[in-house]
């Protein structure tokens, strides 16, 4: 069936930028996505992409999706303490199904 | 953003109890809406999906019997833990759609705690 995996966790200095990488195993995603939680809150979407793209660029948020590889990443520019979050990140597949990954819990140091 | 509200926030039951949660979308017709469950530092897991007006469908190994989703109106779905237990604590997203495959706007989530 449909998975997605991401590393659990990533620490990173403030000012400096934050990658997270997620891999996908559906072979025609129509839709990518990256959401924010927050603890104890619901998810954000912070953006996504179209399964024919390969880069999407939203202020300070970077995604890049390599179809061949079936690999998406997340880069957030100038990581600052508020973003110290879990991101997950998630594929629509057919049918109207998003499936999720574990979520990457990112640790932003000052 | 569309809002979704989820209600209550958090509740505490005791064991054998029925618990319902309520979804709205507050500024949209939402014709999709679906339940997700998440055990603490765990993912998202999909419950089921629910079209207004018609039954919901459940994922694998979920019992529509114990989770009973009604999705009445296009503002409102909600999700009733039958004879809830221990093990049916955990923290319970709802998400709405307009229909757009894009758009999945989520609530804030209620936490379940069951005694």
């Amino acid at each position: 069936g449909e998975d997605v995996e991401q590393s659990l966790f990533l620490s990173v200095r403030e000012g400096d930028s934050s990658v997270i990488n997620c891999t996908y195993t559906d072979s025609s995603p129509t839709y990518l996505y990256w959401y924010k939680q927050e603890p104890g809150a619901g998810l954000q979407l912070l953006t996504y992409i179209f399964s024919n793209m390969d880069m999407k660029q939203d202020q300070r948020l970077t995604v890049l999706l390599n179809k061949k590889d079936k690999h998406l990443s997340l880069r957030i520019a100038d990581t600052q303490t508020g973003d110290s979050a879990i991101y997950f990140c998630a594929e629509h597949t057919g049918g109207f199904k998003t499936i999720f990954g574990a979520g990457t819990r990112l640790f932003v140091k000052a | 953003g569309a809002v979704v509200s989820q209600h209550p926030s958090w509740v505490i039951c005791k064991s054998g109890t029925s618990v319902k949660i309520e979804c709205r979308s507050l500024d949209f017709q939402a014709t999709t809406m679906f339940w997700y469950r998440q055990f603490p530092k765990q993912s998202l897991m999909l419950m089921a999906t629910s079209n207004e007006g018609s039954k919901a469908t459940y994922e694998q190994g979920v019992e529509k019997d114990k989770f009973l989703i009604n999705h009445a109106s296009l503002t409102l779905s909600t999700l009733t833990v039958t004879s809830a237990h221990p093990e049916d604590s955990s923290f319970y997203i709802c998400s709405a759609s307009s229909g757009s495959v894009s758009e999945q706007f989520f609530g804030p989530g209620t936490r379940l705690t069951v005694l």
